[in-house]
């Protein structure tokens, strides 16, 4: 498998532009996990889905945040109007809970984002 | 709740030096124990697990030990190489197993 592929890479974009993250998990894992990454802040979940289905977004930093998963293979997530401070690396992971009910997550190699 | 304290770092370190990066945890029921490691300019990648107490997770020669008694799970290395140089992040998973919860992560640096 490919594992966890997100898109783009590196994204630099202007103040109030409408910014949109892609990730594709890998086949056959049911959840998918949006986290955002900062010197200042570490890591932090944003949201996360099961089945497609949004289970916890308290992570989400505000409503100009949105994150969907129209189907097992594609996530967004989407900040509009994008802020300076939004500036992050941005990462998508998934697992796969299994019937023992312990996964692992699995992580692509982010988003790097930068708002001017 | 659930939470991971981890070591801060950074840490630097010789080559062949032995590492310890401290990781303790509050969490209810029996949670599963993970360290990842973030290479530079990429993601997290699962290093080593442990899902029940006194299991012992090992990869590359790294090490960590579930300690249910001192809620711990400590890494450890009996010698580092330059390309272990990264920055390394504790976790738990809660015995639901949907979330984990992420230490603060530990620089480290190896210098030759």
């Amino acid at each position: 498998d490919a594992g966890v592929i997100q898109s783009p890479r590196h994204e630099v974009t202007e103040m109030g532009q409408e910014v949109t993250l892609r990730c594709k998990p890998i086949s056959g894992h049911d959840y998918l996990f949006w986290y955002r990454q900062t010197m200042m802040r570490g890591l932090e979940l944003l949201i996360y889905f099961n089945n497609n289905v949004p289970i916890d977004d308290s992570g989400m930093p505000e409503d100009r945040f949105s994150a969907k998963m129209p189907n097992a293979s594609f996530s967004t997530l989407k900040i509009q109007p994008s802020e300076p401070r939004d500036s992050a690396v941005y990462f998508c992971a998934s697992s796969f809970r299994g019937t023992s009910g312990k996964n692992i997550q699995y992580f692509g190699a982010g988003t790097r984002l930068s708002v001017l | 709740g659930n939470s991971v304290t981890q070591m801060e770092g950074p840490v630097t370190l010789s080559e062949e030096a032995f590492l310890t990066i401290n990781c303790t945890y509050t969490a209810t029921g029996y949670p599963s124990l993970f360290w990842y490691v973030q290479y530079p300019g990429e993601g997290l990648q699962l290093l080593l697990k442990a899902t029940k107490a006194d299991d012992k997770g090992s990869n590359k020669g790294f090490e960590a030990t579930y300690r249910k008694e001192t809620t711990s799970f400590h890494l450890e290395k009996g010698s580092v190489q330059v390309s272990d140089s990264a920055v390394y992040f504790c976790a738990l998973s809660s015995n639901t197993g949907n979330q984990f919860y992420f230490g603060t992560g530990t620089s480290l640096t190896v210098i030759p």
